[in-house]
């Protein structure tokens, strides 16, 4: 079946630096990947997707890097800020289809 | 304007007793879909309903059931409550299904 997960359960990093997320997926089919952020108590926000006809999508201070060969998907974030800390989660999309599957999730702990 | 709005926002319930989630999409938003999200995991696929039709249900037993109204808000009915089904219930609102969700804050649900 499909999967989506993440390499990387918790990452650190100081404030200021720059943040690389990854996730890989497993089903060919998908042509349609989101970045969601969840803080505690709230949910999922959207931050950032990308369509399988694109490489490379830019949006403010995130950027999202979709390698189909590979079929791996990751989320950098430059300056990283203590309100960036939160679980981010890659999402992805069946052509087609109209329901998400997600990852497991990378915690994102910023240092002051 | 308001965004998706979940009620109640917690509720506790014991095993064996049934359960009503309530989800206002978007104003202008004519689909809903309804994640359950177990803690330390990524939200998983319930239901998608569109126009009040039903348009795709992920692997969850027939305990699980949702409907959707004229005014395209959203109930999602669980009966005979397992302690597994301790989760927040996440409801996510998209103009036609396809992309665009934005999801609300969640129903956190308690079985004891």
């Amino acid at each position: 079946g499909e999967s989506v997960g993440l390499h990387l359960p918790t990452l650190s990093v100081q404030e200021g630096d720059n943040s690389i997320i990854n996730c890989a997926y497993s089903n060919s089919a998908s042509d349609y990947f989101i970045w969601y952020k969840q803080e505690s108590g709230k949910g999922p926000q959207f931050i950032i997707d990308i369509r399988s006809n694109m490489d490379k999508r830019q949006g403010q201070r995130v950027t999202v890097l979709l390698n189909k060969t590979v079929k791996h998907l990751s989320l950098q974030i430059a300056a990283t800020q203590p309100g960036d800390s939160a679980v981010y989660f890659c999402a992805e999309m069946q052509a087609g289809a109209n329901n998400l599957f997600f990852g497991t999730g990378t915690r994102l702990t910023v240092i002051p | 304007d308001a965004g998706v709005t979940q009620s109640p926002t917690h509720l506790i319930k014991t095993r064996g007793q049934h359960v009503t989630l309530r989800c206002s999409p978007i104003s202008g938003h004519k689909s809903v879909s309804w994640y359950q999200q177990v803690l330390g995991q990524g939200p998983q696929f319930i239901f998608q309903y569109y126009e009040k039709e039903e348009r795709g249900r992920g692997n969850f037993p027939d305990r699980f059931s949702a409907r959707q109204f004229p005014n395209y808000s959203s109930e999602l009915n669980v009966n005979a409550l397992l302690l597994g089904d301790s989760a927040l219930y996440l409801c996510a609102s998209s103009t036609r299904g396809g992309d665009g969700y934005t999801f609300g804050s969640g129903t956190r649900l308690t079985v004891v």
